[in-house]
């Protein structure tokens, strides 16, 4: 089975500090993602990364950075946390377009609240 | 600019009925469309998909149907179970299943015994 963890189920941080949420996968994935989840917004794409050490902007890259140094592992960094950041973080992983009976791969999400 | 729509934020059936989950689309560059089910505090889980080649897809209980026409697909599920209560988002992408995904909103499907 495919496994997307995400190593921090729930976090509360202050406004102001700089948090790290991990996710590592286990399939040799090329394509690695984060969404945030929010009440009636749906789920919605920060940054994705196609390779290590490359990444692009989603819809939403305000405030987030990203960091892939190995293919397994796709970090989401918020500098300086804020309250409007308090949401649930979901990565994700997939291979590459092209191949068939794939499918993208969700972590079971991370619960940041930042106070 | 919303590209992918689920109109309904709420449906509720009864245990072996029919449930129709409804999904519209802007984007005419999208030629792949996926489902997932999500329950609170996990990650959404992938249920069907539809290539835009298609206009019907089946899997068991649930059928995806595809109008290019009218940028419109659902999602059945015959019959619906109380298990399938979830939160169930549509999704679509450029360029095969495997590039970022753009997702609507989600319907809160609610079977009842």
């Amino acid at each position: 089975d495919v496994k997307v963890t995400q190593s921090s189920r729930y976090l509360v941080k202050r406004t102001g500090e700089k948090v790290f949420l991990e996710c590592v996968q286990d399939m040799d994935h090329e394509n690695m993602f984060w969404y945030r989840q929010d009440p009636g917004l749906g789920l919605r794409l920060i940054y994705f990364s196609y390779d290590v050490k490359m990444k692009e902007k989603g819809d939403i890259p305000e405030g987030y950075s990203v960091s892939r140094e190995k293919k397994e592992r796709f970090s989401l960094i918020l500098e300086s946390a804020s309250t409007n950041q308090t949401s649930m973080y979901l990565c994700a992983s997939t291979y590459p377009a092209g191949r068939t009976g794939n499918t993208i791969y969700f972590g079971e999400g991370s619960w940041l609240t930042v106070v | 600019d919303q590209q992918v729509k689920q109109n309904s934020p709420s449906l509720s059936v009864q245990e072996g009925r029919i449930s129709i989950l409804n999904c519209d689309y802007t984007n005419s560059m999208f030629d792949y469309f996926l489902w997932y089910k999500k329950y609170p505090a996990e990650g959404p889980t992938f249920l069907i998909s539809i290539s835009s080649i298609k206009d019907k897809n089946e899997d068991g209980r649930f059928t995806v149907f595809l109008n290019k026409s009218a940028k419109h697909l659902s999602l059945h599920i015959v019959p619906s179970q109380p298990g399938d209560s979830a939160v169930y988002f549509c999704a679509a992408s450029v360029g095969g299943s495997n590039y970022k995904l753009t997702f609507g909103k989600g319907t809160l499907l609610t079977v009842n015994p």
